[in-house]
């Protein structure tokens, strides 16, 4: 089936540093791609949604400028934590749509295994 | 906006017993999906079974089943003959159809599966 490699799987970074993870879909091609924060017991929340070659939707209260986002091919979506800081450990996990030939509205949708985030 | 919500915060149950797992959702929306999704400890995230807000046929996915009730709004999970390997997270989650596929879902908060040898 379909698979969404995430890497890291885990990064320990200082705060003040910008940490950058990539979500790749290896056997597809992907319009767009979504990127997921779960603090840990909770739910999913959307952050932002990706497109190729375009800039991304940012949802309500995420910080663009510190979530950035880039989609530069259909295999490649890369989300960078710029000057982190310990509020922003979490796991992010990202998800990715197939190209259908139809439409893309009816792709299933195949997640990444996600990133645990830790900032000291 | 499109909210979810799993009322259920924890569920136990016996093994090979059955369990339903709760989700109500409020939309104005009148064609969408409905998913849930099975997170065990790994943290990867797994479809489960998927509905189609047109279709009034509940959907099948072996021992899951769901309970679609769409003038109610209510998606409830139905595992039958419940595994050990069912002992998870589960997420009910929502989807528009007429975002053309670039809309994110939308997650409950879920339900924490224990399944008692």
């Amino acid at each position: 089936g379909a698979v969404v490699s995430q890497h890291p799987s885990w990064v320990i970074c200082k705060s003040g540093t910008s940490v950058k993870i990539e979500c790749r879909s290896l056997d597809f091609q992907a319009t767009t791609m979504f990127w997921y924060r779960q603090f840990p017991k909770q739910s999913l929340m959307l952050m932002a949604t990706s497109n190729e070659g375009s800039k991304a939707t940012y949802e309500q209260g995420v910080e663009k400028d510190k979530f950035l986002i880039n989609h530069a091919s259909l295999t490649l979506s890369t989300l960078t934590v710029t000057s982190a800081h310990p509020e922003d450990s979490s796991f992010y996990i990202c998800s990715a749509r197939a190209v259908a030939r139809r439409s893309s509205y009816n792709s299933p949708l195949h997640f990444g295994n996600g990133t645990r985030l830790t900032v000291t | 906006a499109q909210t979810v919500t799993q009322s259920q915060p924890e569920m136990s149950v016996q093994e090979a017993e059955t369990v339903t797992l709760s989700c109500t959702y409020d939309t104005s929306e009148s064609d969408y999906y409905l998913f849930w999704y099975k997170q065990p400890p790994s943290r990867q995230m797994i479809l489960v079974i998927r509905q189609e807000a047109y279709k009034q046929q509940n959907a099948t996915e072996n021992r899951f089943s769901v309970n679609f009730q769409k003038a109610a709004k209510s998606f409830s999970l139905k595992i039958s003959d419940s595994q050990l390997g069912d002992a998870a997270m589960y997420f009910c989650a929502y989807r528009r159809k007429s975002g053309g596929g670039a809309d994110g879902l939308t997650f409950g908060k879920g339900t924490h599966l224990i399944i008692q040898p």
